[in-house]
């Protein structure tokens, strides 16, 4: 059975960093595309970044670029996504996705913005 | 960005009746590859997106056949038939064709 299952969230003060992590099992996690999608409180989804299988190409949405930073550990089995200088906009649950399409995806982790 | 525009915003069904959900691109849909990458979810509430329907008109495993799709080019329906109280939630379209993917805004389904 695939499973996703996201970490890290957390309440951070604008300017701040996080580290979100999503750890995956029930599948050959080093063959797939991975993506981060994220929903703000109430919104619709909102496509974050994209990573290739062995993490070579990565893939950003504008308003998260040179911000945040998609990387992944295939031996591990896991997904990452660096948050950094963080507005009240990037408030959202942050859903990793397996795929493009996001046939998967997993519970989601919270960020909060606020001071 | 290619725009998703769902309509309607919302759609208050009786139980048992169809429901269908219009989906429209900015641009058309038609990869260099010759495929169709449009997608829908669904969202119940508090739970998180799952795909019901990729590349248009293919179900995912374990979607009930009540839930079919069609369309092309920039014009794409999701059509329910026989609506049951499990159905509830918002639904969504989105484009895989051009980068960034892109969500539509969603359509709220709920039961009259």
């Amino acid at each position: 059975e695939v499973q996703l299952v996201e970490s890290g969230g957390g309440l951070v003060q604008p300017g701040g960093s996080l580290r979100l992590s999503c750890a995956a099992s029930g599948f050959n996690f080093s063959n797939y595309w991975m993506t981060w999608v994220r929903q703000a409180p109430g919104k619709g989804l909102e496509y974050v970044a994209s990573i290739q299988q062995d993490g070579s190409e990565k893939y950003y949405v504008d308003s998260v670029k040179g911000r945040f930073t998609i990387s992944r550990d295939n031996a591990k089995n896991s997904l990452y996504l660096q948050v950094s200088s963080l507005r009240a906009e990037d408030t959202a649950v942050y859903y990793c996705a397996r795929l493009f399409t996001c046939d998967y995806w997993g519970q989601g982790t919270l960020v909060t913005v606020s001071s | 960005d290619v725009v998703m525009t769902q309509s309607p915003l919302s759609l208050p069904v009786t139980l048992g009746q169809s429901a269908s959900i219009s989906c429209r691109s900015s641009q058309s849909l038609v990869h260099s590859d010759g495929n169709t990458y449009l997608n829908w979810f669904q969202q119940r509430p508090g739970q998180s997106p799952r795909r019901l329907i990729y590349k248009v008109s293919n179900r995912d495993s374990g979607v009930p056949d009540r839930f079919s799709g069609s369309g092309s080019g920039t014009d794409f329906t999701l059509q329910i038939s026989r609506v049951e109280a499990e159905d509830v939630g918002v639904y969504y379209c989105m484009q895989g064709t051009h980068w960034p993917p892109t969500f539509g805004g969603g359509t709220k389904v709920e039961i009259k």
